[in-house]
């Protein structure tokens, strides 16, 4: 079974705060997604990383998916309370004609006004 | 139109009971999914659509049955469920090519007495 690991697995913070959460797995992907997901909805994709070393920014996101690609890091800067949620990671690999997610462990944070 | 719809939003049954939950999206997406989370936990797949023809069932109980009556529309129909059923029901939609997306519907949340 393909595990992707991601910590710290909850972070509690206080808005303006800097804060980074990895993903590692062992396993190699075509690509990695991040996506936030609030209480009770689905999760919202945030970005797709392709290249292993790539780095793409949205807004005071900074996603970055390693030289193997086989982890990826999400640093937010600045942290807001509407950044608070559940931020998954999500690995693909092919099969037979399409992307297989593998999902990471899920990352609880919440920002404090 | 970049979103994948769901309904109902929250469904309560009996463990007699049939219902059947209902995803729709029309980005010309292709690959179409259903995925089962419970709290506190990432997403977990249970079957995948490729051009409206179920390629993966990860071993899910005969008491869910998937259709896809056409390229936009996917269906799950529930019967006999049980209470450890409950959770957040996810559809997904991806196209089928290099660097794949998925982007997920809001869910059903169904709770089965």
């Amino acid at each position: 079974t393909q595990l992707l690991e991601q910590s710290p697995q909850f972070l509690s913070i206080q808005e303006g705060e800097n804060l980074t959460v990895y993903c590692n797995s062992s396993s190699v992907f075509s690509s990695l997604q991040w996506y936030r997901q609030e209480p009770g909805e689905g999760p919202v994709l945030l970005v797709t990383v392709v290249t292993g070393g790539e780095v793409k920014k949205l807004k005071r996101l900074t996603f970055q998916f390693g030289d193997a690609r086989k982890d990826s890091s999400l640093h937010i800067t600045a942290a807001q309370p509407g950044d608070t949620g559940l931020y998954l990671c999500a690995g693909a690999q092919q099969d037979t004609g399409f992307q297989k997610l593998v999902f990471g462990t899920g990352t609880r944070l919440l920002v404090s006004p | 139109d970049t979103e994948v719809t769901q309904t109902p939003k929250h469904l309560v049954m009996g463990m007699t009971n049939k219902k059947s939950l209902k995803c729709e999206q029309h980005m010309g997406h292709r690959a179409m999914y259903w995925y089962k989370q419970k709290a506190k936990k990432p997403p977990e797949l249970m079957f995948v659509y490729s051009y409206e023809k179920l390629s993966i069932n990860e071993s899910v109980p005969s008491r869910f049955s998937p259709e896809c009556p056409n390229s936009s529309l996917l269906n799950l129909h529930l019967h006999a469920l049980q209470p450890e059923d409950s959770a957040l029901y996810l559809c997904a939609s991806s196209q089928l090519k290099a660097g794949d997306e998925q982007f997920f519907g809001p869910g059903t949340r169904l709770t089965v007495l």
